[in-house]
């Protein structure tokens, strides 16, 4: 299997801060990489597929970078409805696809 | 607006089989995979696997020998199986609608199943 590592695992910021979250993958996955948001007893929403493309309705502060191994997604003026858990999904080898385990952006 | 909602038991017994439906509202699965994921309390997501709205279905190596997938395409739902269930299998159940091998873009509110006698 994949396996992604996202990094950190906790973020502490405030509103306004611009945020950065990676992404690694133990092998290359193209740009074949989704980013997702979850909240308490939410199901994960989708921000960003194919590394860089922005889901339909999503804010334009979001946006994601990379290739490869190495993937970014950046929050450019974090707002209140922000703080959530990220997670990173590869979808290059499909058996299976793996998901990151997750960071938690909290308030500082 | 597309709209999933998984149903089924809460509470399943160990060594027995859990079964979860998902219907799916405000459009047609067809042309689409259809997913199961799931997520154990404090962790992160695990991929069950999927069926194409056709019938070819696709599961995780980890879990292939207890799972099974189906499709109703008349009910617009589809069905998980998962044989000889575990404390481990206790997790948050999501269906989630792909429009290709890749993304999920819409999912279900979850479905939390406990394994306990």
């Amino acid at each position: 299997d994949i396996q992604m590592t996202q990094s950190p695992s906790t973020l502490y910021a405030s509103v306004g801060d611009r945020v950065t979250i990676t992404c690694r993958a133990s092998q290359s996955i193209s740009s074949w990489l989704a980013w997702y948001q979850q909240k308490p007893g939410k199901a994960p929403k989708l921000l960003m597929y194919k590394a860089s493309t922005l889901e339909s309705g999503v804010p334009s502060r979001f946006s994601g970078s990379g290739s490869e191994t190495e993937f970014s997604l950046t929050i450019s003026s974090l707002q209140p409805d922000d703080f959530a858990t990220y997670c990173c999904q590869q979808y290059n080898n499909y058996s299976p696809t793996t998901f990151g385990q997750g960071t938690k952006v909290e308030i500082k | 607006q597309v709209q999933l909602q998984e149903s089924g038991p809460g509470l399943v017994k160990p060594s027995e089989t859990l079964s979860l439906t998902c219907t799916v509202s405000g459009g047609s699965i067809s042309g689409y995979y259809c997913n199961w994921i799931r997520q154990s309390p404090g962790k992160g997501l695990e991929w069950i696997g999927y069926i194409y709205y056709s019938g070819s279905t696709n599961y995780n190596p980890s879990l292939k020998s207890r799972v099974t997938i189906s499709v109703d395409t008349a009910k617009n739902q589809f069905s998980l199986k998962l044989s000889s269930v575990t404390a481990a299998d206790t997790a948050v159940y999501y269906c989630a609608r792909s429009p290709s091998r890749g993304s999920f873009d819409y999912w279900g509110q979850g479905t939390l199943v406990t394994v306990s006698s």
